[in-house]
């Protein structure tokens, strides 16, 4: 246990679906960041979160549009995605991020399956 | 090519030391680190090493690094069957993580 939980763990859609991937942390971290990791590419960083507020967004299409309500919880929302979008989906926390010691804590994931 | 590389696959026997290589590209890199996935579970942060340090040992885990050829090493003694698993080296660029592409680990019995 890292201290960072992911639900669902396993999610299958449909292209015109809408799901929410929801991610918590439980370490008192400031930061919170999104990867999508597919099986031919490395670990790509989609959204970063600081103090609730987005600091990056990696060029990631529209189709996901991530939530941060507060400094423990993040949500990634997804509406009509395509087949290509299916990979696992990680989140990270991180005390601060900005900073050169800062060190970032992963969740289990959530494998989805875009049909 | 990727900026942070590493070998796609190692394969050693039960008992034999493991040695993952990688390299990386950024020498302002303040840490630089090891991660492990096993299957169908998220990256576990195995070790780091601050960039002013030369090597570093945890139990069975040794960090070797080497600034002036960006080269980081991780050995793995008296490797075991669970050991088996996708191990990522990541350099902190820019207050960012850049991942390599991992190396998969096999331990035969």
């Amino acid at each position: 246990e890292t201290g960072v939980t992911q639900t669902p763990r396993h999610l299958v859609m449909g292209m015109t679906n809408k799901k929410s991937l929801k991610c918590e942390q439980h370490l008192g971290h400031n930061a919170m960041y999104w990867y999508k990791q597919s099986a031919k590419k490395p670990l790509e960083l989609m959204f970063v979160y600081n103090f609730k507020e987005q600091t990056e967004n990696n060029s990631v299409p529209s189709r996901f549009s991530p939530e941060c309500p507060n400094s423990s919880h993040l949500f990634l929302h997804l509406h009509t995605l395509q087949p290509e979008d299916s990979a696992l989906y990680l989140c990270a926390s991180s005390q601060v991020m900005g900073e050169s010691t800062d060190t970032q804590y992963f969740g289990p994931g959530t494998r989805l399956t875009v049909l | 090519g990727e900026d942070v590389e590493q070998s796609l696959f190692l394969s050693v026997r039960e008992g034999d030391s493991s040695v993952i290589n990688c390299t990386y590209t950024d020498s302002s890199s303040t840490y630089l680190y090891w991660y492990k996935q096993e299957p169908g579970a998220g990256l576990q942060l195995l070790t780091y090493i601050f960039s002013n340090m030369d090597m570093k040992q945890d139990q069975r885990l040794t960090v070797l690094l080497n600034k002036k050829d960006k080269h980081l090493s991780l050995r793995i003694a008296d490797t075991q069957t669970g050991d088996s698993a996708i191990y990522f080296c990541a350099e902190n660029r820019g207050n960012m993580l850049t991942f390599g592409g991992g190396t998969r680990l096999m331990v035969k019995p």
